[in-house]
């Protein structure tokens, strides 16, 4: 079956520095991309929307200048988290839909910890 | 807005148990609906789905129909298997629209013993 990767799985990093997690769908190609945040216990809160070669679409009270995402290609899309402080520590999902069938892969997740 | 509710986890049952996780939904027009499973250490996978009112989505033994009268979408497996340990997901999408994105009840974690 289709595959998502997301790289890194885990990220550790200081107060105020800034952090970049990746989402590729390795074997179809990828219009749009969904990003996730889930907090413990909680449902899977959608941040943002890519298109490929678009601006993302934020969901209501998602900071565009925190979390900046990139949809470059039709297989990587790319969020940044910057200046990430411990309230930014969460778990990160990504999401593909198909290009051709509308189908909808997701990531393994990347669990983001801020010192 | 379009909501999804399920029950607090967790579960805790018995192999060759029978299993049920409730899943109640909010929303305007007629959303699909989707049981979402997530294993240990890996991504979200669809497990099942049904796109209208009375459709039945199966997949792996399990088995959830939708039910517009109640607003419902409940997971049913008549006997669990230990490998069926995981975090399950109900989620409903708004419409068929290109970039139309999913939303997720809590999810439900279900740990079987042998």
């Amino acid at each position: 079956g289709a595959v998502v990767s997301q790289h890194p799985s885990r990220v550790i990093c200081k107060s105020g520095t800034s952090v970049k997690i990746e989402c590729r769908s390795l074997d179809f190609q990828a219009t749009t991309m969904f990003w996730y945040r889930q907090f413990p216990k909680q449902s899977l809160m959608l941040m943002a929307t890519s298109n490929e070669g678009s601006k993302a679409t934020y969901e209501q009270g998602v900071e565009k200048d925190k979390f900046l995402i990139n949809h470059a290609s039709l297989t990587l899309s790319t969020l940044t988290v910057t200046s990430a402080h411990p309230e930014d520590s969460s778990f990160y999902i990504c999401s593909a839909r198909v290009a051709n069938t509308g189908e909808l892969f997701f990531g393994e997740g990347s669990r983001l910890t801020v010192l | 807005g379009d909501s999804v509710t399920q029950m607090e986890g967790p579960v805790t049952l018995s192999e060759e148990a029978f299993l049920t996780i409730n899943c109640t939904y909010t929303a305007t027009g007629y959303p699909s609906l989707f049981w979402y499973v997530q294993y240990p250490g890996e991504g979200l996978q669809l497990l099942l789905k049904a796109t209208k009112a009375d459709d039945k989505g199966s997949n792996k033994g399990f088995e959830a129909t939708y039910r517009k009268e109640t607003t419902s979408f409940h997971l049913e497996k008549g006997s669990v298997q230990v490998s069926d340990s995981a975090v399950y997901f109900c989620a409903l999408s708004g419409g068929n629209q290109a970039g139309t994105a999913l939303i997720f009840g809590k999810g439900t974690t279900l740990s079987v013993s042998s």
